[in-house]
């Protein structure tokens, strides 16, 4: 099993949709990213969380420590919001490596129509 | 450009060939990593480095591979005797950890697409 788990692994939705995609990890995490990945490969940071919730225009990002749960959040979506989603953490015993590496989830396939 | 720049974009390779990459972090950043991903899955972690010093490997990296960052500065990842298996999009990201400061968030590179034949 993956530390960290993504679902839906994919999601297609009409332009104005409000979107969740969530994210479960098993370990202990100091901060948990998500990241946006176009066609071509460039990742793109969009939140990174310890605690609570943050919001950036149309994109809300919550995290839920207790249950090892995060959601990502997309309002009125759009067709130029498609791409993957990507799901990474900190793990706690990074701190031991003195390392920050990230462990990442196999992402979320996003397709907005208009 | 003040990001994470990668050359080349892509490589196209024969199988048994060497191929060299690049990764120039942002300036002031201290460490710098290296990911590997293959199609359809999330980035998997090879290796960092904090200024010069290499202080972890994954166990993805064979001996084949070797990643240098000789000044602190840009890092170069090689692989020797590329195999099909090594096809894959590699990512570099930097960030600025000082001792005694909180975790920051990394920066991503454009990544390197290779593609061996």
């Amino acid at each position: 099993k993956n530390e960290v788990e993504q679902s839906p692994q994919n999601l297609t939705a009409q332009e104005g949709e409000f979107i969740t995609i969530n994210c479960s990890y098993s370990v202990g995490i100091s901060a948990l990213h998500w990241l946006q990945q176009h066609p071509g490969g460039g990742i793109v940071s969009l939140f990174m969380l310890s605690s609570g919730k943050k919001k950036h225009g149309r994109l809300i990002a919550t995290i839920n420590i207790q249950e090892k749960h995060s959601s990502l959040h997309i309002t009125a979506s759009h067709p130029r919001d498609s791409a993957v989603y990507i799901c990474a953490v900190r793990l706690l015993s990074s701190e031991k490596s003195s390392g920050d590496k990230l462990t990442f989830g196999t992402g979320t396939r996003l397709a907005v129509r208009p | 450009d003040t990001g994470v720049s990668q050359n080349p974009r892509h490589k196209i390779t024969k199988r048994g060939q060497n191929v060299t990459f690049r990764c120039d972090p942002i300036s002031e950043h201290n460490r710098l990593y290296w990911y590997r991903q293959t199609l359809g899955q999330g980035p998997e972690f090879l290796t960092y480095f904090q200024n010069e010093a290499q202080l972890e490997k994954s166990r993805l990296l064979s001996d084949r591979f070797s990643a240098e960052r000789p000044k602190g500065s840009f890092s170069t990842l090689e692989i020797q005797r590329t195999e099909q298996g090594d096809s894959a999009m590699y990512l570099c990201a930097s960030s600025l950890r000082l001792q005694g400061t909180p975790y920051n968030e990394q920066f991503f590179g454009p990544g390197t697409r290779l593609t061996v034949l």
